[in-house]
């Protein structure tokens, strides 16, 4: 298996406040992702970065932001969260891009 | 618009039957890759297909890559109750080489 570990795994916080998950990976690959699975919309990319601090915006991005400031921790920051980002998160990691992804076990939130 | 279109959204057939999920798109691709998520896990690469017209076999899993490389099928034999799982398409567009798209997905249920 990957080492893919996603922190915290359950989380439930209120309207306004900020969260951070963080994502680990022990596999020194290159691109790491953040997505969003809901219902009915499937797997949506919300950032992903393709080295130490270089990220960029995925599909649903607003709302959030990230950092990598090392290979192995990517970080995904809600500043003032909304029951709009009641989801479940998932980090993964790629070799290149396009080759196969790696999940994380997922990180499941809740904003109340 | 959702450029990965999976069809069916769900289905549930009795073990032992056959079936065969889609997954299209109006776009070439240099590569499809299907995944399959288990309840409360990541979702994990099953197969990759690069070449068009290729067929790749996974046990009772067929996978094959339109030749046009704008679609794929997932043929499962004699399904088995350990099939259920939620089964992704996932694509590489070709010139875009810095991440994949997701289709929505096909839940497959397989009654005992």
């Amino acid at each position: 298996d990957a080492g893919i570990t996603q922190s915290p795994r359950h989380k439930v916080t209120e309207t306004g406040t900020p969260v951070t998950l963080r994502c680990h990976q022990t596999e020194n690959h290159r691109y790491m992702y953040w997505y969003r699975q809901d219902p009915g919309h499937g797997l949506r990319l919300i950032h992903y970065s393709y080295g130490v601090k270089d990220t960029d915006k995925g599909e649903v991005s607003d709302g959030y932001s990230v950092s990598r400031s090392k290979t192995e921790d990517f970080l995904l920051t809600l500043e003032s969260a909304t029951s709009s980002q009641t989801s479940v998160y998932f980090c993964a990691i790629s070799l290149n891009g396009v080759d196969e992804q790696f999940f994380g076990p997922g990180t499941r939130l809740t904003v109340l | 618009t959702q450029l990965l279109e999976q069809s069916p959204q769900f289905l549930s057939i009795q073990e032992g039957e056959n079936l065969t999920v889609y997954c299209n798109s109006s776009s070439v691709f240099s590569s499809l890759q299907w995944y399959r998520q288990e309840p409360g896990e990541g979702p994990v690469l099953l197969v990759t297909v690069v070449t068009g017209g290729e067929v790749k076999k996974l046990k009772r899993l067929t996978f094959q890559f339109g030749d046009a490389r704008k679609d794929s099928s997932l043929h499962i034999t004699a399904a088995q109750p350990g099939d259920t799982g939620l089964y992704l398409c996932a694509g590489a567009r070709m010139n875009r080489d810095d991440k994949i798209i997701f289709g929505k997905g096909t839940r497959l249920h397989i009654l005992p």
